[in-house]
């Protein structure tokens, strides 16, 4: 099983920030990577698929690149309403979450 | 619009059994697989598996296969996910999702998704 690791689990950042989260495989993934928002009590949202495209009415703050085992989604000016859990999840071989990001304003 | 509606919450005793709905609307149910994601309290999204809601057949991921059953209701656009024998490691929202795939791109994602469905197990 392809293993996610997403870091940190914990970010605390400033309005306005850029910020970057990071999602590590335990395998080459081929870029088959999304990420998804998870505000506090809805279910999760898709922001991002195939490592760097953004889905249809996604802010253009939010960017994803990537390669082999490496990934990031970045928020290049962080607002109040993008407080919430962020998920990685690869797609190579059966499907994984990472364990998440939560993201926190300072 | 697409909607996936899904049943209200449960309170189950262990050993007993439940099973929650997923309503699908605004498109052609058979058309895109539904997938089952299991988030316990506080804790991360765990892929179950999903169904081929052409086919009616089910695909389980390993920690998922036993005592989980998906199934259809085909002609009312209702995936279904029951649980037997609950455990109190089964207390999570369970979230059915859309699976919307296009393999020429190789693309695949969860682009819909139910509102979650809680499950309590307590004695």
């Amino acid at each position: 099983d392809i293993q996610m690791t997403q870091s940190p689990s914990l970010l605390s950042a400033s309005v306005g920030d850029r910020v970057t989260l990071s999602c590590k495989a335990s395998q080459n993934i081929y870029k088959y990577l999304n990420w998804y928002q998870q505000k506090l009590g809805e279910a999760p949202k898709l922001l991002i698929y195939y490592t760097n495209s953004l889905q249809t009415g996604i802010p253009s703050r939010f960017s994803g690149s990537g390669s082999g085992t490496d990934y990031t989604l970045t928020i290049s000016s962080l607002q109040p309403e993008d407080v919430a859990t962020y998920f990685c999840q690869q797609y190579n071989s059966w499907l994984t979450f990472g364990s998440g990001t939560k993201l926190e304003i300072k | 619009q697409i909607q996936l509606v899904q049943s209200g919450p449960e309170l189950k005793k262990p050993g007993e059994s439940v099973k929650i709905s997923c309503k699908a609307s605004g498109y052609t149910f058979t058309d895109y697989a539904m997938h089952w994601v299991k988030q316990a309290p506080g804790k991360g999204l765990k892929w179950m598996g999903w169904i081929n809601t052409y086919t009616g057949k089910p695909t389980y991921a390993d920690d998922f296969k036993g005592r989980f059953v998906f199934s259809l209701e085909a002609s009312a656009s209702t995936a279904n996910l029951q649980i037997s024998n609950l455990k109190n490691e089964d207390t999570a929202t369970y979230f059915c999702a859309r699976y919307y795939y296009d393999g020429y791109y190789h693309v695949r994602y969860f682009d819909f998704w139910g509102p979650g469905t809680m499950v309590t197990v307590s004695s």
